[in-house]
């Protein structure tokens, strides 16, 4: 079956301009994340949905950004007037549960490269 | 807050070779530790978690505690095993923000 896409896949954008990213899950998976991952660095949290909930955006670098999931599957985060410390891999991952760890496993896209230029 | 250290930046072995990954952590509970990799154009995905104690592609990965180190090893590396690898920490008490290491990447050679 598909795993989890992620579109468009590569990003250039002027600074200040807004961009939006998009996710689709596995479908039927409950949890959904949004991760960025800096050039040389580990992936790291941005957001958290179980079905159309955000339960944790706490990893959001500030309030430029802004993540949905309005019905529960696909998931956009849009960044508001980027900059060029925007630039970096964005990841959404997917999981069947309500969490992931010991027993269930997350399941990551391939990732949209923002640059910001 | 936890942390999770690769110290290698990049590993080169000759093929045949024994590799080992290191990863250290600092987190005063009791972690689940994860290594993820990702080759060549692929995506990230689980290679293996510390509480199934499995060998995937040969690869295994014994949590220390004592050293607060998760380190990822191979007897005979292959030139496929060529790729960047995570280690990944999830703390206690059912987190589900994981902390990444900024990787290794291991290089094969012929």
């Amino acid at each position: 079956g598909a795993g989890v896409s992620q579109s468009p896949r590569y990003k250039v954008a002027k600074r200040g301009q807004d961009v939006a990213l998009r996710c689709d899950p596995i479908s039927g998976h409950v949890s959904l994340f949004w991760y960025q991952q800096a050039l040389g660095q580990g992936p790291e949290f941005l957001t958290y949905f179980q079905n159309e909930a955000q339960l944790d955006k706490s990893g959001l670098p500030s309030d430029r950004f802004f993540a949905e999931r309005p019905e529960g599957s696909v998931s956009t985060l849009k960044i508001q007037r980027t900059q060029q410390e925007d630039s970096a891999v964005y990841l959404c991952a997917s999981s069947p549960g309500q969490t992931w760890g010991e027993t269930n496993e997350q399941f990551f896209g391939p990732g949209t490269r923002l640059t910001v230029l | 807050a936890q942390r999770v250290t690769q110290p290698e930046k990049l590993l080169s072995v000759f093929k045949g070779a024994p590799v080992e990954l290191k990863c250290n952590y600092s987190y005063s509970g009791s972690p689940e530790l994860f290594w993820y990799v990702q080759y060549s154009r692929q995506r990230l995905q689980l290679l293996l978690r510390h509480i199934s104690r499995e060998s995937i592609k040969g690869f295994t990965a014994d949590l220390n505690k004592g050293e607060t180190s998760f380190h990822l090893k191979k007897p005979f590396a292959q030139e496929e095993d060529s790729a960047m690898y995570y280690c990944a920490l999830l703390a206690s008490g059912g987190s589900y923000i994981p902390t990444f290491g900024r990787g290794t990447s291991l290089i094969v050679h012929p």
